[in-house]
């Protein structure tokens, strides 16, 4: 069965570092999605990608963050200059068009020193 | 705003007794509310989804749930707990086009 896959599953950078994290959606996919869940909270929507472009952002998806498909399997999310609050686990999800159910990867969990 | 609730943070069952996880939905329109399961070091796996048509849902692994508007609840049942049933499910709702909105999280434990 199709998995969408992320790497790495474990990232340690120190503070004010850049951060790229990884993402191959399932092939026949074309929406894309970066979650992430800090320890202890929420699963929060962070930003939605179709068609090269941004489709939807939340609040925390600020001018620090971009996310980029630079070829034709990989969905990309660049954290400019880290954080300490950026420390989370982040997920990566793709779907179909016209298709509501979202693909989750295994995460990779980002830890900031 | 959309919106989910899940009751529990942590419940245990005995291998064999039924599960029941609670969430309750807060939605201005019919919702699309969904059940996704994580295994330690797994991806968020779906479990099933409500998107207004049959109220009860079946999803895999013979988890089922059930849709009613008048207690605004989503709550997700298993008539018999399998160990390998031990992980984290989280209750979903969409918000705007295809933004998920996710509750706190279950933790749910398999006693033998």
């Amino acid at each position: 069965e199709p998995e969408v896959t992320q790497t790495p599953s474990h990232q340690v950078t120190q503070m004010g570092q850049e951060v790229i994290l990884r993402c191959v959606p399932i092939s026949n996919h074309l929406y894309f999605y970066w979650y992430r869940q800090i320890l202890g909270q929420k699963v929060e929507f962070l930003v939605s990608f179709y068609n090269n472009e941004i489709s939807e952002k939340s609040e925390i998806f600020d001018d620090q963050f971009s996310v980029e498909r630079p070829d034709g399997s990989n969905f990309t999310l660049k954290i400019r200059s880290t954080k300490l609050e950026d420390s989370a686990m982040y997920f990566c999800a793709s779907s179909e068009v016209g298709q509501i159910e979202q693909y989750f990867g295994p995460g990779t969990r980002l830890t900031v020193t | 705003a959309q919106s989910v609730t899940q009751l529990d943070s942590h419940v245990s069952v005995s291998e064999g007794t039924p599960v029941l996880l609670r969430c309750n939905y807060s939605s201005s329109y019919s919702p699309s509310l969904f059940w996704y399961v994580q295994h330690p070091n797994k991806g968020l796996q779906l479990l099933l989804k409500y998107t207004s048509a049959a109220t009860l849902v079946k999803g895999i692994n013979g988890f089922e749930a059930e849709f009613k508007k008048s207690e605004t609840s989503f709550h997700l049942t298993k008539p018999s707990a399998h160990m390998s049933d031990a992980a984290e499910y989280f209750c979903v709702v969409i918000s705007g086009t295809y933004k998920y909105i996710f509750g706190t999280g279950t933790r749910l434990k398999v006693l033998a």
